[in-house]
C-alpha cells in the first residue's frame, strides 16, 4: 500500500532551528511536495524535490533520499507566524499526491 | 493573479440533502484536482480533471459524488444524498500545464467545510 508517515506534532522555539521528517512508501515516484497549512486556510506550496539532495529556499530548505524513501523540511531562524501544520505529499506513478496527515509546528517564544 | 475560489465557504445540511461544490481555479490552468479531508486523517485525492475531462477519478468514494467542469473552466462537485461520513473540508486546487511537465506545484483553495448533521 502507499503510506506517508510524519510526526504528528513538534514544539520548537522563536529564532530556533527545526526538522520535520518525512518517510515514503508509494507505488512509483515522481517527487515530493511540502505545503504549509495555517488553521483555516488553503495549504500553499513551499517545496518540490525530485532529484537526491538539498533544495535552499531562504529560511527553508527541503532533503530528499530516494533510495531510503525519505525526506526532511528544515526551517531556520523560526518565526511565529511558522505555526502552521506542515504536509508531506508524494506523487506516484499515476502522478496522484499521496499526503501524510500534516506535522503541527508549535512555535514558543 | 487572483487564486483558487471554492464556494462556499461553509455548508451544514441534513442527511439525505443535496449540496453542491464550486471551484475555480486559476484562469489557465487546464489541471483541476479535487480533494477531501476527514477530521483528523490525511488529505485524499478525490480526482483530477484535464480542462473538461475526468483524467483520474479513483479516488471518487461513491457514486453519490459527481463532479463535472463543463467547458474546461470552474467545476463543481454535488454529493447527493449526503451521508454522515461526507463530512469534511473539501479541497480543490489547479496546477498550469507546461509541456509534459505532470509536476506542477498545485495552488489550493481555502476550502469548503461539509458538515452533515
Amino acid at each position: 500500500g502507499q503510506n506517508i508517515d510524519q510526526p504528528t506534532e513538534m514544539t520548537a522555539t522563536e529564532g530556533a532551528i527545526v526538522q520535520i521528517n518525512c518517510t515514503y512508501q508509494t507505488s512509483g515516484f515522481n517527487g515530493l511536495f511540502w505545503y504549509q497549512q495555517h488553521a483555516g486556510e488553503a495549504p500553499t506550496f513551499l517545496s518540490y524535490n525530485v532529484l537526491d539532495g538539498l533544495e535552499e529556499k531562504g529560511r527553508f530548505s527541503s532533503f530528499l533520499s530516494r533510495s531510503k524513501g525519505y525526506s526532511y523540511l528544515l526551517l531556520k531562524e523560526l518565526q511565529m507566524k511558522d505555526s502552521a501544520s506542515y504536509l508531506c505529499a508524494a506523487l506516484d506513478s499515476n502522478y496522484q499526491l499521496i499526503w501524510g496527515a500534516g506535522t503541527k509546528l508549535i512555535i514558543k517564544p | 493573479e487572483a487564486g483558487v475560489t471554492q464556494f462556499p465557504s461553509h455548508s451544514v445540511i441534513e442527511k439525505g440533502q443535496t449540496v453542491t461544490l464550486r471551484c475555480d481555479p486559476i484562469s489557465g490552468h487546464d489541471n483541476l484536482y479535487w480533494y477531501r479531508r476527514v477530521m483528523g486523517k490525511e488529505i485524499k485525492f478525490l480526482l483530477h480533471f484535464v480542462k473538461e475531462s475526468k483524467q483520474d477519478e479513483s479516488g471518487m468514494p461513491n457514486n453519490r459524488f459527481l463532479a463535472e467542469r463543463t467547458g474546461g473552466t470552474y467545476s463543481t462537485l454535488k454529493v447527493q444524498p449526503a451521508e454522515l461520513e461526507d463530512s469534511g473540508v473539501y479541497f480543490c486546487a489547479s496546477s498550469q500545464v507546461c509541456g509534459p511537465e505532470p509536476n506542477q506545484p498545485q495552488h489550493f483553495g481555502d476550502g469548503t467545510r461539509l458538515s452533515i448533521l
